[in-house]
């Protein structure tokens, strides 16, 4: 049973268009979270939801909207598509706010803009 | 700037050796520093937790040491093996969990 997943896995677009990415935990964690892995391999956060609030939002254009339906699901919405929005993006979730928990992340979705 | 550096890109190592990874950090005060493995096209997988009041950490043939008057951590994989072929990633934490680019291990059998 799969504990983070992420749907689809794979998602080619045109620029312009408008894509959604979800994401769900059966951990029971409290905290989940959207990370943005470019070319270079960074790991960078975007997003934070602790119990369907938001609590971390780095600088994202706000092009990107999270939402999060109840703490098991946070999903992530991108408008108006861009060539620099092709990334992997990967879901995490951790047992509590920001503290030592560490992070279960999901396999990832492959974004690719053309 | 906030800045993490993992040593090299890439080590390439021969079965049996140890493998050490380097994770530098300037202008950051973690309170913690965490581990991970990413193999991939896959997510990463926590490894090892260390605190800022510890020296060093240990699970299996995994240790960590964090040294925060140099403002850096050390990660040793002992007995390498093939499986442990992989991406391994530090990520300091302070009110985020913020990651450094990953160095690629391949252990050569």
């Amino acid at each position: 049973d799969t504990a983070v997943s992420q749907t689809p896995k794979y998602l080619v677009t045109q620029m312009g268009n408008d894509k959604s990415i979800k994401c769900e935990q059966n951990l029971g964690h409290d905290t989940m979270y959207w990370y943005k892995q470019d070319s270079k391999k960074f790991l960078k956060i975007m997003f934070s939801y602790n119990n369907k609030e938001l609590i971390i939002n780095e600088t994202v254009p706000n092009r990107f909207s999270p939402k999060s339906p109840d703490k098991a699901h946070l999903n992530l919405h991108i408008n108006s598509l861009e060539l620099g929005d092709s990334a992997v993006y990967f879901c995490a979730s951790s047992p509590r706010d920001i503290d030592t928990g560490e992070l279960f992340f999901g396999e990832g979705s492959r974004l690719t803009v053309l | 700037s906030q800045k993490i550096e993992q040593n090299s890109e890439a080590l390439n190592i021969q079965e049996g050796k140890t493998a050490t990874l380097t994770c530098n950090y300037t202008n950051y005060s973690p309170a913690y520093l965490q581990w991970y493995r990413q193999d991939p096209g896959r997510g990463p997988v926590f490894l090892l937790l260390i605190r800022e009041n510890e020296k060093e950490k240990r699970k299996e043939r995994l240790k960590v040491t964090f040294d925060t008057t140099l403002k850096q951590s050390l990660f040793h994989i002992t007995a390498s093996q093939p499986a442990d072929s992989a991406t391994y990633l530090c990520a300091l934490g302070d009110y985020k969990l913020s990651f450094g680019a990953g160095t690629t291990v391949t252990v050569r059998a």
